[in-house]
């Protein structure tokens, strides 16, 4: 499984965007990205995920260059209810290895 | 629709009890998980299941033992209880394990301390 980087914090202002970046240097040709949401003292969910270029929904996108060897999740316009955890996760579109949880980044949204 | 349910939402041991703790889903998922939290930390896997009547380790299996007898429950189990097992218990499903149908859904969580 690729290995994943992410900034361990990051504090915001309501109403600006967020980008979180995630490096992800040895990802694989058939590993694909996906991103998490942790809210204090609940479990994670799914926000997103994506193979290459741009990915969009209702939530986030996440933006994956040509080399795939990062990844930014990107979240318009933040308010206080999106502090929380983001964890970046890679993992293999066949097998049954499952994916791996690092540390995440703690976002602190700031009125 | 349930989703995913956990028993019990609380615990307090003494150490060297033993207790098991119950994964429920109702979406009919092969994939099912057993990860730890502990304060500050990311998700630990501790076991998981890829269908009915299997189990696989994860990244930190010892002390814990799990069975997968029904499709829908999964099972988690201490037989002596440490201190250093204090931690949230989280159990996920999820259809499949890769690709786009791996969005694992988690449920609300165990806390357990041994004392």
């Amino acid at each position: 499984l690729a290995k994943t980087t992410q900034p361990i914090s990051m504090d915001s202002y309501e109403g600006q965007e967020v980008n979180i970046t995630c490096s992800h240097n040895n990802i694989a040709t058939n590993d694909y990205i996906t991103w998490y949401q942790q809210f204090p003292s609940q479990g994670p969910r799914f926000i997103i995920q994506g193979y290459k270029t741009k990915v969009t929904n209702e939530v986030a996108s996440l933006f994956i260059p040509a080399d795939r060897k990062s990844s930014t999740l990107s979240l318009p316009r933040v308010s206080l209810s999106d502090t929380a955890v983001y964890y970046c996760l890679v993992g293999a579109l066949s097998g049954n290895t499952p994916l791996v949880f690092g540390k995440g980044t703690r976002l602190s949204v700031i009125a | 629709n349930a989703g995913v349910t956990q028993t019990p939402k609380f615990r307090v041991l003494k150490t060297g009890q033993s207790m098991t703790l119950l994964c429920a889903q109702d979406m009919n998922h092969e994939y099912m998980y057993w990860y730890r939290q502990d304060p500050g930390m990311g998700l630990r896997l501790i076991h998981y299941s890829v269908g009915e009547g299997t189990t696989a380790k994860g990244e930190v299996p010892d002390g814990y033992n799990v069975s997968r007898l029904k499709k829908q429950n999964f099972l988690l189990g201490l037989e002596s209880a440490a201190p250093s097992q204090t931690s949230v218990y989280f159990c996920a499903s999820s259809y499949s394990g890769t690709g786009v149908e791996n969005e694992q859904f988690f449920g609300p969580g165990t806390r357990l301390t041994v004392l």
